[in-house]
């Protein structure tokens, strides 16, 4: 079985500083690793994901997240926050095969961007 | 826009009732999540259809069931309703089954039991 756990329910920061929300999972199997955005009343988006390759990875709204396989981890950052980036975001995992193919999601954390 | 819809958009229903959710995938994509989100459990994986067979099982209770039909559209039953059901349900639809594919989700169904 997979989990994953994102250490902070609440990240308030002030517009134009920079942001890191924190992802850590756990699983026996090769990952693969997503971070989705939640806006108000909205279903969830994708941000980026991680597959395989260069451990960097950049996406959309100028988020980027670095996969570190010895800390099981897969932060997410952004260098300059806007109001606009005030969403819930969701770290998930999946495998190549077998029962952990579906995604297995964090609990969540919301980004609050303060003026 | 995700290009996939779910309807209703609110639902209110009592206990002991049976509601059906519906949802159309975006056009082309032949598999279909459904997934609830809850404040106490979050967001968790219920059931997965692709090209209208049953390809996975998450942690959907037996009063809960789902099809999807030859035009892909997909229905999520629930009966014998209980308040711990209210939720937001998500709909979430991808090309293929593969772990790597991006779902794109819809907007939601939010159930509310009294």
């Amino acid at each position: 079985a997979q989990s994953v756990t994102q250490l902070d329910s609440q990240v308030p920061v002030f517009e134009e500083a920079p942001v890191e929300l924190r992802c850590n999972y756990s699983s026996s199997v090769s990952v693969y690793l997503f971070w989705y955005v939640q806006y108000p009343n909205q279903g969830l988006q994708l941000l980026l994901k991680y597959l395989s390759g260069s451990t960097l990875v950049k996406g959309i709204n100028g988020f980027e997240a670095e996969f570190n396989k010895s800390q099981t981890s897969f932060h997410l950052r952004k260098p300059s926050v806007h109001i606009s980036d005030t969403a819930e975001y969701f770290c998930a995992v999946s495998a190549p095969s077998g029962s952990a193919r579906q995604l297995t999601f964090g609990s969540g954390t919301q980004l609050t961007v303060l003026p | 826009d995700s290009g996939v819809t779910q309807t209703p958009k609110h639902l209110i229903t009592a206990t002991g009732q049976r509601v059906t959710l519906r949802c159309s995938p975006r056009s082309g994509d032949l598999s279909v999540y459904w997934y609830q989100q809850s404040l106490d459990q979050g967001l968790q994986f219920l059931i997965q259809y692709y090209n209208g067979e049953e390809r996975a099982k998450g942690n959907i209770l037996e009063r809960f069931s789902a099809q999807q039909f030859p035009d892909l559209h997909s229905e999520l039953n629930l009966s014998s309703l209980e308040l711990g059901d209210s939720a937001l349900y998500f709909c979430a639809s991808s090309v293929y089954t593969g772990a790597d594919n991006e779902q794109f989700f819809g907007p939601g169904t939010r159930l509310t039991v009294l």
